[in-house]
């Protein structure tokens, strides 16, 4: 069984269209997170969620918007897609309670913007 | 934010102990360093954490000063699936949690 899967793995769309990144993750943690790795190999942090409730929020465009039903499942909603928003996007979580450092990733979802 | 610095790339071959130095000279007192490891096409994948001085499990050890503002991932006999791109990454639950570019080690035969 996958720990945190995302879907879809691949996604080609055009500039100005609104796409979704799902992710779940059957750890039982308490936090998950989006990340994002541009072409030069950094992985920033976009956002991460804990209880429902937003506890990061980097200088990261309104048009991402993360939505959590659910402590398992952190969604990556993104409006008007523009070129610069292509990359790799990565889900993580981690269990805050015991938190040793540890996040695991979902293997990504490459975000190609035409 | 502790911003960390670690070489570009490192070439190595199989059989030779790997030692990556990461800075991190803002560190602050209640951050942990912590080192990834990340296949093309794969997630990060933990590899070890610590505090203070030294560290070991099953795959690496890590070697922390006591002024903490450096660490050295060690990783003993490598073989070529370690070619990877190793991050180290400092901070805890509440910072934001970016991660460097993290150093290529590439292992040749």
């Amino acid at each position: 069984d996958t720990a945190v899967s995302q879907t879809p793995k691949y996604l080609v769309t055009q500039m100005g269209n609104d796409k979704s990144i799902k992710c779940e993750q059957n750890l039982g943690h308490d936090t998950m997170y989006w990340y994002k790795q541009d072409s030069k190999k950094f992985l920033k942090i976009m956002f991460s969620y804990n209880n429902k409730e937003l506890i990061i929020n980097e200088t990261v465009p309104n048009r991402f918007s993360p939505k959590s039903p659910d402590k398992a499942h952190l969604n990556l909603h993104i409006n008007s897609l523009e070129l610069g928003d292509s990359a790799v996007y990565f889900c993580a979580s981690s269990q805050e309670g015991a938190w040793t450092g540890e996040l695991f990733f979902g293997e990504g979802s490459r975000l190609t913007v035409l | 934010l502790a911003k960390t610095t670690q070489p570009i790339s490192m070439d190595s071959y199989e059989g030779q102990e790997v030692n990556i130095t990461c800075s991190h000279n803002n560190i602050a007192t209640n951050d942990y360093i912590t080192w990834y490891q990340q296949f093309p096409s794969q997630g990060p994948r933990f590899i070890i954490q610590g505090y203070k001085t030294k560290v070991t499990n099953e795959v690496a050890s890590l070697f922390i000063p006591a002024d903490r503002k450096s660490s050295t991932l060690s990783l003993p006999r490598v073989s070529l699936s370690d070619t990877a791109v190793y991050y180290c990454l400092v901070g805890d639950l509440r910072r934001a949690l970016t991660f460097g570019s993290g150093t290529r080690l590439q292992v040749q035969p």
